[in-house]
């Protein structure tokens, strides 16, 4: 299976203050049709999981400008450019090039 | 808008079964891969299973396999789980969840004696 791995953890931030996040796939992501399947999740408190990102970089409907997506082979960061206070809750990133689907064990961000 | 309700969750003893359903709307459900996602208390999210438009192709995670079973119903717009041999470790909310992007609200089930 692949391994997604997250850093860090916890992430505390002061509001207006930017945020990175990190995750690392354990193999390459590249799909045969020359995609990347990589995608990210932001889970609010007592909410389901909503995807922000897909395919590396490209952000879903409505969600905001200052969350962007980046990287390339195995290595890939979600930015927040200045965090919220609605940005609280835990991401995810999330692979779906290989069977098993795999999600990284999540970061909690949270306001200082 | 698109919708996807989950139901079929409870309270299970060890070795019993269950079977989640979801009703979906708001987007073209017979185009879509559907799955099951789930998340123990306290924990990450974890890909169960998942089943292809028209139903020819299933996956599963290993520690499902064999025990629970993916099914769809295109003519209903809905998804199922059907879920026996169920262990205290499958306690969790399980999530109904189109394509990708589209998420349930999750139902809970709890296997425990």
């Amino acid at each position: 299976d692949v391994v997604m791995t997250q850093s860090p953890l916890s992430l505390p931030v002061t509001l207006g203050q930017p945020a990175s996040i990190s995750c690392r796939s354990s193999q390459s992501l590249v799909y045969s049709d020359g995609n990347i399947y990589l995608n990210w999740f932001q889970q609010r408190p007592g909410q389901s999981p909503r995807r922000l990102i897909y395919k590396i970089s490209n952000r879903d409907s409505g969600v905001p400008d200052r969350f962007s997506g980046s990287g390339s082979g195995t290595d890939f960061t979600l930015k927040i450019s200045r965090v919220e206070a609605e940005d609280v809750g835990v991401y995810y990133c999330m692979q779906h090039t290989h069977w098993p689907w795999t999600f990284g064990q999540g970061t909690k961000v949270e306001i200082k | 808008e698109v919708q996807l309700v989950e139901s079929g969750g409870g309270l299970v003893q060890p070795g019993g079964s269950l079977r989640l359903s979801c009703a979906a709307s708001g987007f073209t459900f017979s185009y879509s891969w559907m799955n099951w996602v789930r998340q123990a208390p306290g924990r990450g999210l974890e890909w169960v299973a998942n089943i292809k438009e028209d139903g020819s192709e299933k996956y599963y995670v290993d520690s499902v396999k064999g025990r629970f079973t993916i099914s769809r119903d295109n003519a209903k717009n809905s998804l199922y789980l059907q879920m026996n041999s169920l262990r205290a470790e499958d306690t969790a909310v399980y999530y109904c969840v189109g394509g990708v992007e589209y998420w349930g609200q999750g139902t809970l089930v709890t296997v425990s004696s």
